[in-house]
């Protein structure tokens, strides 16, 4: 879990669909998460995945995992300005949550 | 009713000078953390605490030292203070070291800086 990369910036129309990517390295994690942290505040769980899926939808947000590349993304669909934030992955090893640096999203009206 | 309160919210200080930040939990969890986020935004753990008892202590100075009174507060003091600490503090909790799901419970920060 030490070594989990994210890209840093993407600015995104109101509506339309965002794709956060990240990679990790720590296969033995049994969860993969993805948490939100808007601005002034802590961070929030967004949502996670089992390590054995492929994929998990929950409303507007869907989660894709590739285990064989290591690759996880989240797709937010018909973004809305609430959504702007910094959105972290985190993977699960040596009793602890690693996270990414962080994507920070910014939705134009 | 705030999960997970720190204070201060800010603090700003001389290098050299003594500080201590607090965090306390109303969510009845057993284990509580503290991580450091930089200006960059990079989220790195420092502690964690299972019922008073320390189980993570990363690569942290000994100018940083955590006590647990009991397990709904963890609080860092910090020695010595130095230029390159300064950064947001978060302090977060868990349940069952938060290893099922791990849904950790964050504070708002403290964001410390350091003249």
């Amino acid at each position: 879990g030490e070594d989990v990369e994210q890209s840093l910036f993407l600015s995104v129309r109101e509506g339309d669909s965002s794709v956060i990517n990240c990679t990790y390295t720590d296969s033995s994690s049994t969860y993969l998460y993805w948490y939100k942290q808007e601005p002034g505040a802590g961070l929030q769980l967004l949502t996670y995945i089992f390590s054995n899926m492929d994929m998990k939808q929950d409303q507007r947000l869907t989660v894709l995992l590739n285990k064989k590349d290591k690759h996880l993304s989240l797709r937010i669909a018909d973004t809305q300005t609430g959504d702007s934030a910094i959105y972290f992955c985190a993977d699960q090893g040596n009793n602890r949550l690693a996270f990414g640096k962080g994507n920070q999203v910014v939705v134009i009206p | 009713d705030t999960a997970v309160s720190q204070t201060p919210k800010y603090l700003v200080t001389q290098m050299g000078n003594d500080k201590s930040i607090k965090c306390e939990q109303n969510l009845g969890h057993d284990t509580m953390y503290w991580y450091k986020q930089d200006s960059k935004k990079f989220l790195k753990i420092m502690f964690s605490y299972n019922n008073k008892e320390l189980i993570i202590n990363e690569t942290v100075p000994n100018r940083f030292s955590p006590k647990s009174p009991d397990k709904a507060h963890l609080n860092l003091h910090i020695n010595s203070l130095e230029l390159g600490d300064s950064a947001v503090y978060f302090c977060a909790s868990s349940q069952e070291g938060g290893f099922l799901t791990g849904e950790l419970f964050f504070g708002e920060g403290s964001r410390l800086t350091v003249l």
